[in-house]
């Protein structure tokens, strides 16, 4: 199926770094949002954007959605261990054919030394 | 905790059987989401509904069905099974049916054997 290029596939930081990851995609999207999932667990939602250009933060994390509605990044500043797990860009095109769908990039797998 | 709630956690099955998962979606929510995780194809939307009625189709094969009843609570089922379907089945649910913030249940481990 359709899926998102998220980047990187994994990461493996020193606890206390910045961490950025990102996801591109060929078609417009409306919605950006970004979940992170731990093993055996479902995707739990982190951040929602809707409107191009916005930038949200939540705690560590700050999201923005790209302004030709075609990317989107995810920062997590000052990583701290509990932050490990995979984090997943998912976004949903526009268009009626599209609604209530919803597209996930591949994941990035985070791991921080402590 | 999202709300979500889905059983059974796991489900050990033959191939050919036939098998349901079920979901309850948060209080409130009357939009029901399937997807299915697996290794190779990562999470893919399969059906969502809107109180009751059927509202979008991803990539769900011909051998899967689902329904959303009067409560709100909503089965997958899974019939024909092949080993190839082995993987994590996730619910999901949201208060209205076109927008993107969905809040996801547990999920469901199905191994066919």
């Amino acid at each position: 199926g359709q899926q998102l290029n998220q980047s990187p596939q994994s990461m493996f930081i020193q606890e206390g770094e910045d961490v950025s990851m990102n996801c591109t995609s060929s078609s417009i999207f409306n919605t950006w949002l970004w979940y992170k999932q731990d093993p055996g667990e479902g995707p739990v939602l982190l951040i929602a954007l809707y409107k191009a250009g916005e930038l949200t933060s939540n705690g560590r994390l700050t999201a923005q959605f790209g302004i030709t509605r075609k990317d989107s990044f995810l920062n997590i500043s000052a990583s701290i261990p509990s932050d490990v797990g995979i984090y997943f860009c998912a976004g949903q095109g526009i268009g009626s054919s599209n609604t209530g769908k919803l597209i996930f990039g591949q994941g990035t797998t985070l791991q921080v030394k402590p | 905790d999202s709300g979500v709630t889905q059983t059974p956690k796991h489900l050990i099955t033959a191939t050919g059987q036939r098998v349901t998962l079920r979901c309850s979606p948060r209080s409130g929510d009357l939009s029901v989401y399937w997807y299915q995780q697996s290794l190779d194809q990562g999470l893919q939307f399969l059906i969502q509904y809107y109180n009751g009625e059927e509202r979008a189709k991803g990539n769900i094969l011909e051998r899967f069905s689902a329904q959303q009843f009067p409560d709100l609570h909503s089965e997958l089922n899974l019939s024909s099974l092949e080993l190839g379907d082995s993987a994590l089945y996730f619910c999901a649910s949201s208060v209205e049916q076109s927008i993107g913030e969905q809040y996801f249940g547990p999920g469901t481990r199905l191994t066919v054997t």
